[in-house]
């Protein structure tokens, strides 16, 4: 059964056309993430989600916004994508602090920009 | 500057064969995590580690963290075409929430 969805798969988008992607969970956590996962390079997280509380990475562009409507969807909002956002976007989430508890992440979104 | 160092950065080995990939950090480790990732899919959780010298063992994988908690290693014991893939570890680096992963190793197993 899946716990962590992430649609699209795969998204395309032109430059400058704003893009959503979405998360959901079925595992009722209090945490969801969201990283950003560039060709061979390791997943860097962008900002997360305890609860309704919203924390944001300190070198996350401005560009990234993030919703968190209910306790199981998030979505991840990119105003006006350049070529280097380009990447593959995971979506996890934890019953806590990552310290703490793992993370189950979903099979990620494939944006590609044009 | 990496917070987490994984080495080596690819592997390359025949069926059958044990490997060590390791995972060190300049800083105290507040939870160690191993994930394994397949191209282009999400990661899957294998293994937490929280306390200085704990060991976990799952199937042929065994991971450990050391008494200072600042390094990990991660066996894998007759290795198999399926345990092929980038093998990440993660973990939190202080009290707070910031969570980083490594830089990532590459396994392939030979039939």
């Amino acid at each position: 059964d899946a716990m962590v969805i992430q649609n699209p798969r795969y998204q395309v988008t032109q430059f400058g056309k704003p893009v959503t992607l979405s998360c959901s969970q079925t595992l009722n956590h209090n945490v969801m993430y969201w990283y950003q996962q560039k060709s061979s390079q390791a997943p860097k997280l962008l900002f997360h989600y305890y609860d309704k509380d919203f924390n944001n990475e300190a070198d996350t562009p401005d560009n990234f916004q993030s919703r968190r409507p209910n306790t199981s969807f998030c979505f991840l909002d990119i105003r006006s994508p350049g070529l280097g956002d380009a990447a593959m976007y995971l979506c996890a989430t934890s019953r806590g602090l990552a310290g703490a508890y793992e993370q189950y992440f979903g099979p990620g979104t494939r944006l590609t920009v044009t | 500057s990496q917070e987490l160092e994984q080495s080596p950065q690819s592997l390359i080995v025949q069926e059958g064969k044990n490997l060590t990939i390791n995972c060190t950090s300049s800083k105290t480790l507040y939870g160690l995590y191993w994930y394994k990732q397949k191209y282009g899919e999400g990661l899957i959780f294998l293994m937490m580690l929280q306390k200085g010298g704990e060991e976990k063992s799952h199937e042929k994988i065994t991971a450990k963290l050391d008494e200072k908690k600042q390094q990990s290693s991660l066996h894998i014991t007759a290795s198999q075409p399926s345990h092929a893939g980038i093998y990440l570890c993660g973990a939190a680096l202080n009290t707070g929430n910031q969570f980083y992963f490594g830089t990532g190793t590459s396994l392939t197993v030979i039939p």
